[in-house]
């Protein structure tokens, strides 16, 4: 166990909705990671925060968006979803920016 | 260009044996941090190894070490005596600190361990 818990473990959704991912991260964790892993893009990075601020953006799509909240918990957001964002969704944290990730046991999204 | 190559889709180990996976990376960062992570059949991503750039030595984590060279800018992961508990998939990551941080992870190799 990483320590860093996600919920839902699984999501089933329609196209067009709307669905939240919540990630906390280990205890003392500053900084939280999004991660998308689908079968044909690989594991992609999408976003970064540390300590309530956006620390780096990667591949993450405009239809997406994520916060980090005071108490270190952050929640990524996908709207107006299609069949291709049918993943298993990852969060990582870490203590700072560049020290190793631990991973929770991600959340897997289905849009049919 | 792909920031992290991983050559290797699919490799196969006897039990007790010792494996090589191949990661070669991209950067002209100075300042940058390589990482191996497993990742079972049941999904969980596991760090398991670290790597600075500026680390003279090669770093070890008990069974794994990893072999950096960086003039070749290779950062190939090493398990010795392989058990079966090892079959999983292996990803390569590189941390760049030029991009802010930004981690990146290779597309994986998926390590089978034969009894």
């Amino acid at each position: 166990d990483s320590g860093v818990t996600q919920t839902p473990k699984h999501l089933i959704t329609a196209t067009g909705q709307r669905v939240t991912l919540r990630c906390s991260p280990r205890s003392g964790d500053l900084s939280v990671y999004w991660y998308q892993q689908s079968l044909d893009q690989g594991l992609q990075f999408l976003i970064q925060y540390y300590n309530g601020e956006e620390r780096a953006k990667g591949n993450i799509l405009e239809r997406f968006s994520a916060q980090q909240f005071p108490d270190l918990h952050s929640e990524l957001n996908l709207s107006s979803l299609e069949l291709g964002d049918s993943a298993l969704y990852f969060c990582a944290s870490s203590v700072e920016s560049y020290n190793e990730q631990f991973f929770g046991p991600g959340t897997r999204l289905t849009v049919l | 260009a792909q920031k992290i190559t991983q050559t290797q889709p699919g490799m196969f180990v006897q039990e007790k044996e010792a494996v090589t996976l191949d990661c070669t990376y991209d950067t002209s960062d100075q300042s940058y941090g390589l990482f191996w992570y497993k990742q079972p059949s049941s999904g969980e991503m596991i760090f398991l190894i670290y790597q600075g750039s500026y680390d003279e030595q090669n770093a070890t984590e008990g069974r794994y070490s990893l072999n950096f060279q960086k003039a070749r800018k290779s950062a190939n992961l090493v398990i010795s005596a392989s058990q079966l508990g090892d079959s999983a998939m292996y990803f390569c990551a590189m941390r760049e600190v030029m991009t802010g941080n930004q981690f990146y992870f290779g597309t994986g190799t998926s390590l089978t361990v034969i009894p």
